[in-house]
């Protein structure tokens, strides 16, 4: 799978918004970008994807650059519940094989 | 329902014994996985597996070994535990395909003394 960039954290206060980037230069024409996130002692938990147009859900938006070699993660409304490790992801097309976490950005949200 | 249950949530046990993680899906998925999060958090997979492939990540020392019941468990095998293995490990059930969601169980901690 191609590699990511994050950065290593963030830092925001509740109830703003929060913008959280992603590099992915490498990144192939059947790649999808996933997003992934780990709230203290639990389970990684889905977030988002997206293949080429931006996306919404009930957690976030993903906005998907024109040229797919980056892509951010938009949390509208931070809460102290979103504090977490969040890690971007590129997925293959085809094949059974797992995702391949980065190092994540976590991010602090302030009160 | 837990969509993605695992048993038990912590293991204590010493150098040398075997010991075994259960785990069990109820999404109907045909593909699970384990994956291992070391002291530093570094999430990596082990395998994945379905009624068809297994996929082993080359890393994986041959003392862990996946067996799976039915379509609903992937269970994890360790023998000969080192404290190396000392981790968390999380299995995840989802499709194969690329645009295809995982979901994860909430771990099992396992300290190797």
């Amino acid at each position: 799978d191609a590699k990511t960039t994050q950065p290593n954290s963030m830092e925001s206060n509740e109830e703003e918004p929060v913008h959280l980037p992603c590099n992915h230069s490498t990144i192939s024409g059947t790649d999808y970008i996933h997003w992934y996130r780990q709230l203290p002692s639990q389970g990684p938990e889905y977030v988002i994807h997206g293949l080429t147009s931006n996306v919404n859900n009930r957690m976030a938006s993903l906005a998907i650059a024109e040229d797919r070699k980056s892509s951010t993660l938009i949390l509208h409304r931070a809460t102290l519940r979103d504090a977490a490790v969040y890690y971007c992801i590129l997925r293959s097309g085809g094949g059974a094989d797992g995702l391949t976490f980065g190092k994540g950005t976590h991010l602090i949200i302030q009160p | 329902d837990t969509a993605v249950s695992q048993t038990p949530k912590y293991l204590v046990t010493q150098m040398g014994n075997d010991k075994s993680i259960k785990c069990e899906q109820n999404l109907g998925h045909d593909t699970m996985y384990w994956y291992k999060q070391d002291s530093k958090k570094f999430l990596k997979i082990m395998f994945s597996y379905n009624n068809k492939e297994l996929i082993i990540n080359e890393t994986v020392p041959n003392r862990f070994s996946p067996k799976s019941p039915d379509k609903a468990h992937l269970n994890l095998h360790i023998n000969s535990l080192e404290l190396g293995d000392s981790a968390v490990y999380f299995c995840a059930s989802g499709g194969g395909g690329g645009a295809e969601t995982q979901y994860f169980g909430p771990g099992t901690r396992l300290l190797v003394l």
